[in-house]
C-alpha cells in the first residue's frame, strides 16, 4: 500500500529558510515522479512542481519556479520541498503527491498535508 | 493565475446529478486526453476520482463520471448524496510533465 507521510507543521519569520519533507513507502520510489501541490488559505489548489526521484530531472510550474528547490533522497525514498527566503504568501499547505504510480498521468496519491504559517 | 476555468460553486438536491464544466486553451485540456478530477473534504487530503478524462480509479463510485467535449472537460456527479458536498478541482496536462489545476468548484448538496 503506497503512503506519504509528511513532517509537521512549520512556524516561520519571512526571510527564514525551511525545508519540508514526504517519505514514500509502498511502491518504487525511483520509478514514479512526485511532486508538490499548495494550497493558500481559503484558496485552490496550485500545482508547483515535480521530480523524477531516479535521475533528479525537475520540472517547476512557472509560477514556483527560482523560489522553492524540490529535491528527493533515493536513499531514503524522501522527497523536499524548500524555501531559501520565506515570505508571508508561502503560508499555506503543502501536499506532496505522486504521478501515474497506479494510474497514468495522475496524482494518485497523497500526502496527509504540511501546513507552513509564515509571519 | 490558472488557465484553467470551473464555476465557482454549483448545487443540487439529493438524487439529482450535476455537470461541473473545466475549460481550458486547446493547448491543454483540448490537445490531451490527459484531464484528472479531483475531490477534496475541508480538513482532508484531496483524492483523485477520475483520470485521463474520464476513467475511475479502483475503488471511486461510478456515480463519478466524466467527459470531454473540444477544450472542455466534464465531470458529472449522479445520485447526489450529502457526501459528495465537497469542493472539485480539474486538473491538466500541459506538455513534459507539467500540469495546471483550475480553481475548483464548491458543490453544495441542498
Amino acid at each position: 500500500e503506497v503512503h506519504l507521510v509528511q513532517s509537521g507543521a512549520e512556524v516561520k519569520k519571512a526571510g527564514e529558510s525551511l525545508k519540508i519533507s514526504c517519505k514514500a513507502s509502498g511502491y518504487t520510489f525511483l520509478s514514479d515522479w512526485i511532486g508538490w501541490v499548495r494550497q493558500m488559505p481559503g484558496k485552490g489548489l496550485e500545482w508547483m512542481g515535480i521530480i523524477s526521484p531516479g535521475d533528479s530531472d525537475v520540472r517547476y510550474s512557472l509560477s514556483f519556479q527560482g523560489h522553492v528547490t524540490i529535491s528527493a533522497d533515493k536513499s531514503i525514498n524522501t522527497a523536499y520541498l524548500q524555501w531559501s527566503s520565506l515570505r508571508p504568501s508561502d503560508t499555506g499547505i503543502y501536499y506532496c503527491v505522486t504521478l501515474g504510480v497506479t494510474v497514468v498521468d495522475a496524482f494518485d496519491f497523497w500526502g496527509q498535508g504540511t501546513t507552513v504559517t509564515v509571519s | 493565475q490558472s488557465a484553467l476555468t470551473q464555476p465557482a460553486s454549483m448545487s443540487g438536491s439529493p438524487g439529482q446529478s450535476i455537470t461541473i464544466s473545466c475549460t481550458g486553451p486547446t493547448s491543454d485540456v483540448g490537445n490531451y486526453n490527459v484531464v484528472s478530477w479531483y475531490q477534496k473534504h475541508p480538513g482532508k487530503a484531496p483524492k483523485l476520482i477520475l483520470y485521463d478524462d474520464s476513467e475511475r480509479p479502483s475503488g471511486v463510485s461510478d456515480r463519478f463520471s466524466g467527459s470531454k467535449s473540444g477544450n472542455t472537460a466534464f465531470l458529472t456527479i449522479s445520485g447526489l448524496q450529502a457526501e459528495d458536498e465537497a469542493d472539485y478541482y480539474c486538473c491538466s496536462y500541459r506538455g513534459p510533465t507539467t500540469y495546471v489545476f483550475a480553481s475548483g468548484t464548491t458543490v453544495t448538496v441542498l
